[in-house]
């Protein structure tokens, strides 16, 4: 079983709409969560970090952590065609531990 | 702020040639760099993980004699792909952990290297 388990997709949703990214994770260690946006072809952009459990809002973007159910999510709002990309949850205990990643879930807006 | 740089972008090499890549953090200093390997559809691998000043940490199964990574400076790591051959061909990305930070990392464009 790997650490980080994220679907993979492609999810395709329509313009406008609300999309859901989920990742869940099997180490009770990771303190540290951030989503990356990653384009065809190019690095990974950082989007969003949580520390610990709660939410986290920017812009059209909402981050969400449950540690007591190792579930992270990433909503966002308003969905545009140029948010189509590649998304990728990461993790990591803090204190200079490299980090987890998914294996991204491959987003698609359609107009 | 945060802006990594990696150069080149693209390089083709022949098989049996050495290949050397630069990641640079632009506006801040980076103690630590590392180093991952993505192929199609895939998720970042790390290859190995660069501190300023010491030996990089290599992931297990990375071969240290082939991928040589040198950390001379906060602001400068670089990863040689020795005696290159077509199975090295990849997209290689960097990304560097600011100094003082505990878990941030800002990623380069990556690299994409095809060896012939």
């Amino acid at each position: 079983q790997k650490e980080v388990e994220q679907d993979p997709g492609p999810l395709s949703v329509p313009e406008g709409a609300i999309v859901s990214l989920n990742c869940t994770y099997s180490n009770s260690a990771f303190q540290y969560f951030m989503w990356y946006r990653q384009y065809s072809r190019k690095g990974p952009e950082l989007l969003m970090y949580t520390y610990s459990s709660g939410n986290k809002e920017d812009g059209r973007f909402t981050a969400q952590v449950d540690k007591s159910s190792k579930y992270i999510s990433l909503f966002i709002r308003d969905s545009q065609p140029s948010d189509s990309a590649t998304y990728l949850c990461a993790m990591t205990a803090g204190g200079g531990n490299k980090l987890t990643f998914g294996t991204g879930t491959q987003l698609k807006v359609e107009l | 702020g945060a802006v990594v740089s990696q150069h080149p972008s693209r390089v083709i090499c022949k098989s049996g040639t050495s290949v050397k890549i630069e990641c640079r953090s632009l506006d801040f200093q980076a103690t630590t760099m590392f180093w991952y390997r993505q192929f199609p559809k895939q998720s970042l691998m790390l290859m190995a993980t660069s501190n300023e000043g010491s030996k990089a940490t290599y992931e297990q199964g990375v071969e240290k004699d082939k991928f040589l990574i040198n950390h001379a400076s906060l602001t400068l790591s670089t990863l040689t792909v020795t005696s290159a051959h077509p199975e090295d061909s990849s997209f290689y990305i960097c990304s560097a952990r600011e100094s003082g930070s505990n878990y941030e990392q800002y990623f380069g464009p990556g690299t994409r290297l095809t060896v012939t």
